[in-house]
Order: structure tokens, then sequence, then C-alpha cells
């Protein structure tokens, strides 16, 4: 019944190692994201995709790749793994109509070590 | 840059009382409005949209939302323990790249 869900919930991990982490959603969505949060509690968003094409991209180190094999999924995977990485990580979609919400998933708590 | 400012608290308030979360925005083309709230170790899940202004309740929220002032606020009224949570002030421009920016949070404490 889990609408958006992540694996691994947990992630503790080497500087420099590379990870990554995966959502699903099965709401049908056509719109899926991918958040930061750090540990101020402040998300921010970091990549966007629509019918596994890429819409949004913000200012993120391209040692973060994200990748949509399909509009039920969306994966991020992290290369060299750094300090500043650790935070959690949230997924979420949404369906296509302009002001729906965003629906989240529990989130992956990434620690670097 | 489109900014959400909200007061990050920490809000503390005696059960029963109204608890007010306010926040504003910087971009005017700004047309969704939506509180998440948050308890620890959890993800966000929304209670309140708005998209038009004046007030908008549902059982004891209310948010209002005045665009001339780009303001936006969530009212709580008799509040809980159970009501404790970070709230999470979100704007949206619309269009094709529709995305949320986030606001940092206001923690809220509703005391027995």
């Amino acid at each position: 019944d889990t609408a958006v869900s992540q694996t691994p919930k947990y992630l503790v991990t080497q500087m420099g190692n590379d990870k990554s982490i995966k959502c699903e959603q099965n709401l049908g969505h056509d719109t899926m994201y991918w958040y930061k949060q750090d540990s101020k509690k402040f998300l921010k968003i970091m990549f966007s995709y629509n019918n596994k094409e890429l819409i949004i991209n913000e200012t993120v180190p391209n040692r973060f790749s994200p990748k949509s094999p399909d509009k039920a999924h969306l994966n991020l995977h992290i290369n060299s793994l750094e300090l500043g990485d650790s935070a959690v990580y949230f997924c979420a979609s949404r369906p296509g109509t302009s002001g729906s919400q965003q629906f989240f998933g529990p989130g992956t708590r990434l620690t670097v070590l | 840059q489109k900014e959400v400012e909200q007061n990050s608290g920490p809000l503390s308030v005696p059960e029963g009382a109204i608890a007010s979360l306010n926040c504003t925005y910087s971009d005017r083309g700004s047309q969704s409005f939506f509180w998440y709230r948050q308890y620890s170790g959890k993800s966000p899940e929304l209670i309140m949209s708005i998209y038009s202004n004046g007030d908008k309740e549902d059982g004891r929220f209310t948010a209002q939302l005045n665009k001339a002032s780009q303001y936006v606020s969530l009212l709580i009224r008799d509040s809980q323990p159970s009501d404790s949570a970070t709230y999470l002030c979100a704007v949206s421009s619309g269009g094709s790249n529709y995305k949320l920016t986030f606001g940092k949070g206001t923690l809220l404490t509703v005391n027995p």
C-alpha cells in the first residue's frame, strides 16, 4: 500500500564511496523529485523528472546523478561521497496537474564517515 | 533567487491555545501555497493548500493568503500536544517546471 517508497532507509558509508538510493511510486504520478534535507531541517529540491525526462536540475554537484528508468522510478546515484553529503534525502511525486500536492517518501538518512 | 521565509521558532503554546505560523515569499508570480507538517524523523505531510486570497478552513486548521503582502499563514485552533512538529511553508510558481520552494520551517511545541 506504500505510495512512495525509498530504499534503503539508512545508509552509512565512508568518504569516497559510491552509493545509490532507490525510489518507487505506485500512484501513477507523472513527476518525481529528489530533495535534500540538512541537519537544520532545510528541505531543498535537487532534481525533478517528468515522464522519465529531466526537467529540473538545481545547483547540485555533478557527483549526483539521477536516473529514471520509467515514470514510477527515480534513483539517485552519488559518486565520491563527501562529509557534507550527510543528510536525509526525500523522494516525492505528484500528478501532472498544476497546483497539486507532492507526496513524500519516508526518506533515506545518509551518513558519510 | 526565490525565497520563502519563516520564523524558525521554536514556538511554544499551551494546550488548547491558538498557534499562529507565518510565512512570507519573494516571488510575486507564486500561485500555489502549501503547509506541510513534519514530525521528527518522519517525512513531510501536507496539511493545507491554498491558491487564492482569503481564508481556507479545514477542521482545526485555517490557512490565510494575502498575495498583495506576499504572506501566508497557518492557524491551529485548540492546539494539541500531537500538533507538536515542524511546520514547513512551501510555495510554487506553477508552470511546466513546477517545483516547491520550502521555508526553513517553524518548530511548534504544544505544552500539556
